[in-house]
């Protein structure tokens, strides 16, 4: 079946613009996650999702990030005033429950650069 | 704060070489541990993985990681490699008493000539 998808897959913004990214779980999984990975580094989690509930953001890093999940399948992960800093691969991951055991199934992310 | 160590950054072998990139985490309760592997134009995907039972695990393509909860480590080993292991591999961990999301690694990227 479909795979999470994510778009767009490339994004150019000038430092100071609002951003959207999409992403597009596996039908039907309940969880849904977003990481940021910077040059040379792991991923790291930004926020959590169950259905529409966004139960953990404690890994946004400043009020400019905001996520969001309405009807619990399609995300949006928002940016205002970009900065330099944010330029980053912006990766999306679902998983069918909430189990700390489940396999997060990531999509190709979306490579922001703030210019 | 928790983290998860790779130790090796960039891992240069040829092909039939054995494999061991190494993982260390820091956090001495009950954890859930994997490997992910991000092969060149492709999305990250899970390897294997280990959350009880056998603390040897196995996982597609030859891979095999051993927990060793004494040792906070969880590395990845393949007896033989082949050119089409040349990848990014990612260890992450999922430590029970903080929500469901991962911590990664910074990566092991590994080049297999042939």
């Amino acid at each position: 079946g479909a795979g999470v998808s994510q778009s767009p897959r490339y994004k150019v913004a000038k430092r100071g613009q609002d951003v959207a990214l999409r992403c597009d779980p596996i039908s039907g999984h309940v969880s849904l996650f977003w990481y940021q990975q910077a040059l040379g580094q792991g991923p790291e989690f930004l926020t959590y999702f169950q259905n529409e509930a966004q139960l953990d953001k404690s890994g946004l890093p400043s009020d400019r990030f905001f996520a969001e999940r309405p009807e619990g399948s399609v995300s949006t992960l928002k940016i205002q005033r970009t900065q330099q800093e944010d330029s980053a691969v912006y990766l999306c991951a679902s998983s069918p429950w909430g189990a700390r055991t489940d396999t997060q199934y990531f999509g190709p992310g979306t490579r922001l650069t703030v210019l | 704060a928790q983290s998860v160590s790779q130790h090796n950054h960039h891992v240069i072998l040829s092909e039939a070489a054995s494999l061991e990139l190494g993982c260390n985490y820091s956090y001495g309760g009950t954890v859930n541990l994997f490997w992910y592997v991000q092969y060149p134009g492709q999305h990250l995907q899970l390897l294997l993985k280990y959350f009880s039972g056998d603390p040897l695990v196995k996982g597609i393509k030859g891979f095999e990681a051993e927990f060793i909860k004494s040792k906070f480590s969880f590395n990845l080993r393949k007896p033989s490699v082949q050119w089409s292991d040349t990848a990014e591999y990612f260890c992450a961990v999922n430590i029970n008493q903080a929500g469901t999301a991962l911590i990664f690694g910074k990566g092991t990227t590994l080049s297999v000539s042939s």
